[in-house]
């Protein structure tokens, strides 16, 4: 199977409500990056972590190497938080990345 | 500072044509990514270099794509006879030296193969 997996593939919010979004995966992984795809087709960075949580704004994203999964919250969403969430994982003693499949954000007024 | 810049922005080509990309990554930038990613799909690494050596090109469709980084600065990815297949968007990304292996992304090329 899939060494990255996200979910949900898709989530639908009102504005000024809030979610998370989850990457599982299925070996221990040195680090974590969150990326949006924003409606240029750009990959805008979000956050890097290699432990624990960082935050900025309203969101917020948490690594547990352990328990293999990263989170990305979402808190008081705006019509401008739409688009694609990709969370891309490295490995091994050479940081090889690989990305998960993404999850599609709308957010509603 | 000066971001990853990739050109060209599109390619449109017909099956058994060459095309090739160029990256220029981030000014002391040591490793350098390839990504193809298909409409509506995740990034998939095609190759990735530290410097000018290959690290992982285990994804490169070598019969037909070959990628080089000769002074460990920019890098060229070749597709030698373009299949419809190949349809996507290319994106290059480089992440500095140390332990911190965050990836910066460039716009990417935006290929289609009729």
């Amino acid at each position: 199977g899939d060494q990255v997996e996200q979910s949900p593939s898709a989530l639908s919010l009102h504005e000024g409500t809030g979610s998370a979004l989850r990457c599982n995966f299925t070996t221990t992984m040195r680090a974590v990056q969150w990326f949006r795809k924003n409606s240029r087709g750009s990959l805008i960075n979000l956050f890097y972590l290699a432990s624990g949580t960082k935050e900025n704004g309203r969101l917020k994203s948490a690594f547990d190497s352990k328990e293999r999964y990263s989170t990305l919250h979402i808190r008081d969403a705006q019509l401008e938080d739409s688009g694609t969430y990709f969370c891309a994982v490295t490995s091994g003693g050479n940081y090889k990345p690989t990305f998960g499949k993404g999850t599609s954000l709308v957010v509603h007024p | 500072e000066a971001g990853v810049t990739q050109s060209p922005r599109y390619a449109v080509l017909q099956e058994g044509q060459a095309v090739s990309f160029w990256c220029d990554p981030i000014s002391g930038h040591d490793t350098l990514y390839w990504y193809q990613q298909p409409r509506d799909q995740g990034p998939q690494l095609l190759v990735y270099f530290r410097d000018e050596a290959v690290i992982d090109n285990s994804q490169l469709p070598s019969d037909r794509f070959s990628a080089v980084r000769p002074k460990g600065t920019n890098s060229t990815l070749k597709i030698q006879s373009a299949k419809q297949g190949d349809t996507a968007t290319y994106l290059c990304a480089s992440s500095p030296p140390g332990q911190n292996y965050e990836q910066y992304f460039g716009p990417g090329t935006r290929l289609t193969v009729l």
